[in-house]
C-alpha cells in the first residue's frame, strides 16, 4: 500500500532541474508533498486532488495523473534552499478515514 | 500560534517501561495523525484520528494506544516499550481531508 517514489536520491548543481515520481498500485483521491531537512520536520509544499488543477509556486509543481495513480514532482532551476527529502504522501476517499500513507523518501542534495 | 506542540523532544526508556508521547495543537484542526520514522523507512503511519471520539489504525499500530478526548490533545501511548520502538515519532494536525499536515517537531525516543 505505500506509494513507491523514484529515484531514491538525485544530486544536481545549482540551476539544474529535477523530477521526482510517486506511484501507487490503489485509487487514489489526493497526493500530498513535502519536504524535509535533516533533524527537522517535515514541510508541506503542495496538495493535488482528483479532479482538480496541476499546482505549483515559484518554481516547484507538480501533476497527478488519476488513470495512472502516478504524481510528479518538478523542481526548476533548483537552488541550494532546495536540498532535503522529499516524500510523497498518497489519501483514499473512503468514509471516516484520514490514512495519508507516504513513500520511502527521494534524497535531493542541490551543490553550488 | 504554537502550532502542533510535542513533549518530550527525547525520552530513554528502558523495555518493559510505558509511556505518553504528548501532542497538543491550537489551531482547531479535526484530523491528526501519529507517524513513526526509521532510516529508509519514510514515515509510517501508527493511528489517526477525524474528530474527538474518533480514532483508528494506521499502519502500524501494534504496541501503541492513542484517545481523543478534545478536538486540542492527541496522546499517544507505548503500552510496553520493545526496543524495535525506538523511533522518531511525529504529530500532525490538518483541517480536513484537502488540506496539508502542519507537523510537530518530532519526538526521539531510544528504548534500550
Amino acid at each position: 500500500q505505500q506509494p513507491v517514489q523514484s529515484p531514491q536520491a538525485v544530486i544536481l548543481r545549482e540551476g539544474e532541474d529535477a523530477v521526482i515520481n510517486c506511484s501507487s498500485s490503489k485509487a487514489l483521491y489526493s497526493v500530498h508533498w513535502y519536504r524535509q531537512k535533516h533533524g527537522e520536520a517535515p514541510v508541506f509544499l503542495m496538495i493535488l486532488l482528483k479532479g482538480g488543477e496541476q499546482k505549483g509556486h515559484d518554481k516547484i509543481s507538480a501533476s497527478f495523473n488519476e488513470k495512472k495513480q502516478q504524481s510528479s514532482l518538478y523542481l526548476t532551476a533548483s537552488q541550494l534552499s532546495y536540498s532535503g527529502t522529499y516524500f510523497c504522501g498518497t489519501g483514499r476517499l473512503l468514509a471516516n478515514t484520514d490514512k495519508l500513507i507516504f513513500g520511502t523518501g527521494t534524497r535531493l542534495q542541490v551543490f553550488p | 500560534n504554537a502550532g502542533v506542540t510535542q513533549t518530550p523532544k527525547f525520552q530513554v526508556l528502558k523495555t518493559g517501561q510505558s509511556m505518553t508521547l504528548q501532542c497538543a495543537q491550537d489551531m482547531n484542526h479535526e484530523y491528526m495523525s501519529w507517524y513513526r520514522q526509521d532510516p529508509g523507512m519514510g514515515l509510517r503511519l501508527i493511528h489517526y484520528s477525524v474528530g474527538a471520539g474518533i480514532t483508528d489504525q494506521g499502519e502500524v499500530p501494534n504496541g501503541y494506544n492513542v484517545s481523543r478526548s478534545t478536538t486540542e490533545d492527541f496522546p499517544l501511548r507505548l503500552l510496553s516499550a520493545a526496543p524495535s520502538q525506538t523511533s522518531v515519532y511525529f504529530c500532525a494536525s490538518r483541517q480536513g481531508r484537502f488540506d496539508g499536515y502542519t507537523f510537530g517537531s518530532g519526538t526521539r525516543l531510544t528504548v534500550v
